[in-house]
Order: structure tokens, then sequence, then C-alpha cells
């Protein structure tokens, strides 16, 4: 069965920091991968999607990036962060290119000081 | 702009009942609807998914679908206090192959 490790859970940067967030998925190849923000009491923010290694689409202009270094691999990272970028990072996985559901690792809680 | 619509909550509905919750959608081309549910501080979980029109039952759970009224809605029968979570509604657009999520209702089941 698919498994996706998301670590660490919790994470508290001061303003300025970079950032390294990683995702790593078993049990499938060539998913579709995701990172979601949500910030307190609030929705899901498609942040990027990977179809495959190398390919990263971004939704939201912003100072953070990705990677897919590897096809079970998904790394969220920033230079320098922002107060803004507190919030719940989610990375999910998708089983092809068509309407099957995604699911979600557990998430990184990430406060920014 | 493409939008998903729910009523934030909370919804209160007391043990033992029916929790009915509501989603809209405004892309009428949409094919592909889900429902999640997310407990506090945790990662949302997948509940139940729907492609065609009418009623999809899964044990306590049914998923309702209606196209041309452009919503789906989740009932939960016999509501349980574990049943108490935000629940998320997101609807494929096969115009780019992603999601749109709403922004939850939150669910309070009272003992």
């Amino acid at each position: 069965s698919q498994t996706i490790h998301q670590w660490p859970a919790t994470l508290v940067q001061p303003v300025g920091s970079p950032l390294s967030l990683e995702c790593t998925v078993e049990g499938t190849s060539n998913p579709n991968l995701y990172w979601y923000r949500q910030a307190a009491g609030r929705g899901l923010q498609l942040l990027f999607y990977s179809v495959g290694i190398g390919q990263i689409s971004s939704e939201v202009p912003q100072n953070l990036s990705a990677s897919r270094p590897q096809d079970r691999q998904f790394i969220l990272s920033s230079k320098k962060l922002l107060l803004s970028d507190s919030g719940f990072y989610l990375c999910a996985l998708k089983q092809g290119a068509g309407n099957q559901p995604q699911h979600f690792g557990d998430g990184t809680r990430l406060s920014i000081l | 702009q493409k939008e998903v619509e729910q009523n934030s909550g909370p919804l209160s509905v007391p043990e033992g009942a029916i929790a009915s919750l509501n989603c809209t959608y405004s892309d009428r081309g949409s094919q592909s609807f889900f429902w999640y549910r997310q407990y506090s501080g945790k990662s949302p979980e997948l509940i139940m998914f729907i492609y065609s029109n009418g009623d999809k039952e899964d044990g306590r759970f049914t998923a309702q679908l209606n196209k041309a009224s452009q919503y789906v809605s989740l009932l939960i029968r016999d509501s349980q206090p574990s049943d108490s979570a935000t629940y998320l509604c997101a609807v494929f657009m096969d115009s780019n192959y992603q999601l749109i999520w709403g922004a939850g209702t939150k669910l309070i089941i009272k003992p």
C-alpha cells in the first residue's frame, strides 16, 4: 500500500531563515505529488505539483520553491522565510493523471517567529 | 474563477441523528467529487468519492451528487462524537487535472 512520509512533524523557524521540507513516498511509482499549505482555520492552498522527476508546476507566486530529484521524493524549500509562511504543510500523492483521489501525509506544522 | 463553496459552520448535530453537509461548485463540467475528513491538527483523509449522479453509500456515509443543480452532499447516519471534524469537499477539474477545494464545514456531534 502507498505510504507518504513527511518530516519533521513540527518546526519553529525565525524570520529570514531557510527551509527544507521533505516528502518521500513508498509503495507506488510515477505518482503525481503535491505540496499544499493550510493556514489556521482555512482551506487547502495548492503550492506546487509534480507529474515526474524534475517537473514542477507552481500555482502561487511566492518565496517558496519545490524540487523533485527522484521519483518518490518531493522537496519544498525557501531561502528566506516570511511570517506569512506559517501554516500546516501537506504533501499529497495521486496515482495517475486521471480523477483518482489524492492521499495525504501527516503534514508539517511550521511556525515562523 | 472555479469555486467550491461550503458553509463553514459549525454545524451542531445530536448524537445518533443524521448530519447533512453540503457543497456547491461553479464548473458545470466537473465530473468527480471527493469528501475528506480532517480532525483538528491532522491531515485530511478520504471518506468517499462520487462520479455519477445519484447516491453512493459506504457504511454510515452517503454521498449525493446532483450535477444539474451543481451540488454534492455528504450524509452521516447515526452520528457519533468521533465524527466531529472538519469536512472538506473537493472537485476535480477536467480542464487542468487539479482539485479545487472548499474551505470545509466544521461538524460537532453533541453527546
